[in-house]
């Protein structure tokens, strides 16, 4: 059974700190991880990675891939309150969308 | 963009009863989702569509029935609901108009609860 585990589920930080959030997965025939975004309401997407090792970045959030440890991470540098969210992390398999598999999320919390 | 307007957004009802959420997108993508959020299991996915008339059921279906009579609507129907399906409901698009990649565009949520 495809599996998502995020770490840590909750984390409160001053503005300004950085931060990295963790997505460990198991999934049969990876097609791509994605990360979202879910502030008061609807998730928003952040990036799709899909080869190890290549950095995607946007701003002051970076995120990576290792297929070999099956994990991922999200960088935050000099956070701001307006990070605070709930950020979600999902796998997709080759079966496509349909088998979208989401993690518990990690609740975000940038204190002024 | 892709717009998507859920209704209702909020809406209170009792044990029994039947429900209809109804999701309606602008821009003709062929793939639609349904997803219900609960505290400690994230997103998970109840039924979604391909195509008019062709839909099929995701994780969590028990309980739960679809329809797609027009590409832009994508109608969730609880039978007769229960307390269990308390819960926010999302509705989603591929952002790809013909693909269903995991890049998903999501509504804003109707918010569901069943006394």
């Amino acid at each position: 059974e495809d599996k998502v585990v995020q770490s840590p589920l909750s984390l409160v930080v001053h503005e300004g700190d950085t931060v990295t959030l963790n997505c460990s997965y198991e999934v049969t025939n990876f097609r791509s991880l994605l990360w979202y975004k879910q502030e008061k309401k609807a998730p928003t997407f952040l990036f799709m990675l899909t080869s190890s090792g290549i950095e995607k970045k946007s701003g002051r959030l970076s995120s990576i891939l290792d297929k070999k440890e099956l994990f991922s991470i999200l960088n935050i540098t000099a956070t701001q309150t307006g990070d605070s969210a709930i950020y979600l992390c999902a796998v997709e398999s080759t079966q496509g969308a349909q088998k979208l598999v989401f993690g518990q999320g990690t609740r975000l919390t940038i204190n002024p | 963009d892709a717009g998507i307007t859920q209704s209702p957004r909020h809406k209170v009802t009792e044990t029994g009863t039947p429900v209809t959420l109804r999701c309606h997108q602008t821009e003709n993508h062929r793939y639609m989702y349904w997803y219900r959020q609960d505290p400690g299991h994230g997103l998970r996915l109840i039924h979604y569509s391909y195509g008019v008339k062709d839909t099929d059921k995701g994780e969590v279906s028990d309980g739960y029935s679809v329809s797609r009579s027009k590409t832009e609507d994508f109608l969730l129907t609880l039978e007769s609901a229960t307390s269990s399906q308390t819960s926010v409901y999302f509705c989603a698009i591929s952002v790809d108009t013909f693909a269903n990649t995991g890049e998903l565009f999501f509504g804003e949520g109707s918010r569901l609860t069943v006394l």
